[in-house]
């Protein structure tokens, strides 16, 4: 069965790094996302993305993030300067043609 | 008020149990509900989704949407120790279209005990 498939599972980097984080979507899917969750508390939506643009972002997707599908098959967040709030488990997304969402295993992001 | 209320339990019941999870919510421009599982440290599973108000049953699980009252419930019949997870409600204006971004709940922790 296709799946959302997230590298790596856990990144690790000290505070002000910068961190890329890798999705493939379904291969058939044209919808991206990416989520967080901080530990105890709920996914939180952060960008949705398509045809090489942003659709829509959340307050929490400031200058500091920023999507990329640098070629068929990748979709990638980036962190620019990491702070110790961005600790967090990231989720991608990809959406079918009804619209549901199905989601990646996650990447968990430790900000030391 | 929160956008979308969930208990986060923990719950606990014995295997065979029928298992009673809900949501409330305050948009009323939700239209699309969503419950999904999530073991530990992985990522949401879709469970089942419905449109608007009404029923919707597969296998062992029904959701059901009560709009007028913005309450979404998610009905597990006789559970196993494998449903053991939590379970996150999430929903949407709409579907299909651009964005269409998820609004989860903080989830419902389930254990179904031997």
């Amino acid at each position: 069965e296709p799946e959302v498939t997230q590298t790596p599972s856990h990144q690790v980097t000290q505070m002000g790094q910068e961190v890329i984080l890798r999705c493939v979507p379904i291969s058939n899917h044209l919808y991206f996302y990416w989520y967080r969750q901080i530990l105890g508390q709920k996914v939180e939506f952060l960008v949705s993305f398509y045809n090489n643009e942003i659709s829509e972002k959340s307050e929490i997707f400031d200058d500091q993030f920023s999507v990329e599908r640098p070629d068929g098959s990748n979709f990638t967040l980036k962190i620019r300067s990491t702070k110790l709030e961005d600790s967090a488990m990231y989720f991608c997304a990809s959406r079918d043609t009804g619209g549901l969402q199905y989601f990646g295993a996650g990447t968990r992001l430790s900000v030391l | 008020q929160k956008e979308v209320e969930q208990d986060p339990g923990p719950l606990s019941v014995p295997e065979g149990a029928i298992v009673s999870l809900n949501c409330t919510y305050s948009n009323s421009a939700f239209q699309y509900f969503m419950w999904y599982r999530q073991y530990s440290r992985k990522g949401p599973e879709l469970l089942m989704y419905t449109y608007s108000s009404g029923n919707k049953e597969d296998g062992r699980f029904t959701a059901q949407v009560d709009k007028s009252s913005k309450y979404i419930s998610l009905f597990i019949r006789d559970s196993q120790p494998s449903d053991s997870a939590t379970y996150l409600c999430a929903m949407s204006v709409g579907l299909t279209g651009g964005g269409n971004k998820l609004t989860f709940g903080t989830g419902t922790q389930l254990k179904v005990e031997l």
